[in-house]
């Protein structure tokens, strides 16, 4: 049971280019999340899908768009990456978006945007 | 919005000292508290989760209270040691509309527990 896997782990971009951070899940979870974390700065929500086939804005989307391919994964992707999107990328699940659920984090991907 | 503090933003003690990390939030409409523990270059792993009707929840050597009304949680660490050096991160669950529920995080605590 590997939880909550993220690839890659390390990222080096330049400006305008583009790419897809991925993110799986083998526990069975409904719903998914992106947050960046940024120094000095708690974690901030980017997306996240309460279940397979929806997706919904967070507080920071700007730039970023995600795919909920199937019930165990979760992509986001940078169409024009900017300086801005330097940043940890976490991904996380939980069994369902309620209340009384846990989510469980991701080991991260660490991008950075030249 | 909601806002969630935590206090110091690092702390240095002895190994063997007991210790207690503050969280305050501003909005006391939450479900649940979650404390996170974050090692250097990794990912969050999840210490304990206070639901909103709950005092406290306890796990070895880790105590968390939750004062709801006051707006304030603390995390509190007995006989502490080095391998609990990391950053200790506070969310709160709040409605954010539309039948979802969202996470709120503090920018954390950085523990060094010196041998």
């Amino acid at each position: 049971n590997a939880g909550v896997t993220q690839t890659p782990k390390f990222q080096v971009l330049k400006t305008g280019q583009s790419m897809t951070l991925q993110c799986a899940q083998d526990m069975n979870h409904n719903s998914m999340y992106w947050y960046r974390q940024d120094p000095g700065m708690g974690l901030r929500l980017i997306y996240y899908s309460a279940s397979e086939g929806t997706t919904d804005k967070g507080e920071v989307p700007n730039g970023y768009n995600v795919s909920r391919l199937n019930k165990r994964e979760f992509s986001l992707r940078l169409e024009s990456a900017a300086p801005s999107q330097t940043s940890v990328y976490f991904c996380a699940s939980s069994g369902r978006d309620s209340p009384l659920n846990e989510q469980f984090f991701g080991p991260g991907t660490r991008l950075t945007v030249l | 919005k909601q806002e969630v503090t935590q206090i110091p933003a690092a702390l240095s003690v002895p190994e063997g000292e007991n210790l207690v990390l503050n969280c305050s939030f501003t909005d006391s409409a939450i479900y649940n508290l979650q404390w996170f523990r974050q090692d250097p270059g990794k990912g969050l792993t999840s210490l304990l989760l206070i639901q909103s009707s709950q005092r406290e929840q306890t796990s070895g050597r880790l105590n968390a209270s939750l004062d709801k009304s006051s707006g304030r949680s603390t995390l509190y660490i007995a006989a502490s040691q080095p391998g609990d050096s990391a950053t200790y991160l506070c969310a709160v669950r709040g409605y954010s509309g539309a039948g979802s529920y969202q996470l709120t995080f503090g920018k954390g605590t950085k523990l060094s527990v010196i041998p």
